[in-house]
């Protein structure tokens, strides 16, 4: 079945630095991922829409130029997490849908960010 | 796309059927149920979905209202790999190419004792 794939798993960094998170469809190609963060205790919230070879689409109140999302190819979308502060620890997850079968999408096993 | 309400928490003794409600009344004839689930400290995990007959897989069984305004989910015997919050999503399934996102509410946190 689909595999997404999300490297590294988990992350620590200090403030002000940045920490790049990729997200890997392994087995098929993904023309559109997303990207969820997910506060402990709370759901998944949806941060954007990443599209191969075109701008993310953000959810309203995530700011773009903190979150950089690149999507270079139909496997990979890179979410890069700049200026990192403490209150931007979370669990970053994405996931991919496939081109073919009933709009499911596949998510990876999610990468933790703590920032010191 | 409609939004949903489930409990927030429910329990199942392991080996019985766990049985989690979903209401969406203001669901559109178009719109999907869908189920996903998500254990602890990993992503989320496709279920099973449905438009508005009753749907099987190997994992559980989908009940859908005649009047969709609500749904099951059925895990027939519960394990206690099974403990999760299990999410209900309303959404219209978007053509192969376009990816509809999902939204996630808040969820059932599901805990199957022994």
């Amino acid at each position: 079945g689909a595999v997404v794939s999300q490297h590294p798993s988990r992350v620590i960094c200090k403030s002000g630095t940045s920490v790049k998170i990729e997200c890997r469809s392994l087995d098929f190609q993904a023309t559109t991922m997303f990207w969820y963060r997910q506060f402990p205790k709370q759901s998944l919230m949806l941060m954007a829409t990443s599209n191969e070879g075109s701008k993310a689409t953000y959810e309203q109140g995530v700011e773009k130029d903190k979150f950089l999302i690149n999507h270079a190819s139909l496997t990979l979308s890179t979410l890069t997490v700049t200026s990192a502060h403490p209150e931007d620890s979370s669990f970053y997850i994405c996931s991919a849908s496939t081109l073919t079968g009933a709009n499911v999408l596949t998510f990876g096993a999610g990468s933790r960010l703590t920032v010191l | 796309d409609a939004k949903t309400t489930q409990p927030t928490s429910m329990d199942c003794a392991e080996g019985r059927a766990a049985n989690l409600p979903c209401n969406h009344s203001t669901i559109s004839g178009n719109e999907y149920v869908y189920w996903y689930r998500q254990i602890h400290s990993q992503g989320p995990q496709y279920i099973i979905h449905g438009l508005k007959n009753n749907e099987t897989n190997e994992m559980a069984s989908l009940i859908i209202t005649e009047d969709r305004k609500s749904s099951t989910l059925i895990l027939p015997h519960a394990t206690l790999r099974d403990t999760a919050v299990y999410y209900c999503i309303v959404r219209v399934a978007r053509g192969h190419n376009q990816g509809g996102k999902l939204i996630f509410g808040q969820g059932t946190e599901l805990s199957v004792k022994p």
